[in-house]
């Protein structure tokens, strides 16, 4: 099956840094990748979609200056927590997908998280 | 806007029981409905997917159920195991690759 490795899977920074998150598809071309946020006991919020090679698409309330994503490559989308607060705290989730998927069932396959946390 | 809402919230059962969890959404023109499988502090798994023209598949212990019209799916888990313990979310896409996810119901299987 199709695989997705996002890293790091644990990162603890101090307020004001910066942290970067990866996420790359190991066996596909995704075309498009997608990224969660996931409160403790909550379900998954979508915060943005991005297509290789074009800007993301937020959702209404998230801060495109605030998490900044990269999609440069059919293979590796990136996520930049900026100025980094501890409201920031959270369980990151990428997920990938391609426009050529298996009988076009426009399948996600998730990266396994990255918790967050903000000193 | 599609809303998926899970119930129950949560669910405590002995082992070796079967156990049913439930999802409904608004939107009935869906393009496929997913179930997964989270374990804490992990990403998620993906156990069943059924496209909007079928109305279930199996997979070992497990079997899910779409009813379109009504707006509803079940995830039925015979004879339950300790092992089954998560949080099971419930998904659907109205189209592209778009997921709207569900709250998810916590599974507790005692032994």
């Amino acid at each position: 099956g199709a695989v997705v490795s996002q890293h790091p899977s644990r990162v603890i920074c101090k307020s004001g840094t910066s942290v970067k998150i990866e996420c790359r598809s190991l066996d596909f071309q995704a075309t498009t990748m997608f990224w969660y946020r996931q409160f403790p006991k909550q379900s998954l919020m979508l915060m943005a979609t991005s297509n290789e090679g074009s800007k993301a698409t937020y959702e209404q309330g998230v801060e495109k200056d605030k998490f900044l994503i990269n999609h440069a490559s059919l293979t590796l989308s990136t996520l930049t927590v900026t100025s980094a607060h501890p409201e920031d705290s959270s369980f990151y989730i990428c997920s990938a997908s391609s426009s050529g998927d298996r009988g076009g069932k426009n399948i996600q396959y998730f990266g396994a998280g990255t918790r967050l946390s903000v000193l | 806007k599609q809303e998926v809402t899970q119930i129950p919230a949560a669910l405590s059962v002995p082992e070796g029981e079967n156990l049913v969890l439930n999802c409904s959404f608004t939107d009935s023109a869906i393009y496929n409905l997913q179930w997964f499988r989270q374990d804490p502090g992990k990403g998620l798994t993906s156990l069943l997917l059924i496209q909007s023209s079928q109305r279930e598949q199996t997979s070992g212990r497990l079997n899910a159920s779409l009813d379109k019209s009504s707006g509803r799916s079940t995830l039925y888990i015979a004879a339950s195991q300790p092992g089954d313990s998560a949080t099971y979310l419930c998904a659907v896409t109205l189209g592209g690759s778009r997921l709207t996810f569900g709250e998810g119901t916590q599974l507790t299987v005692n032994p």
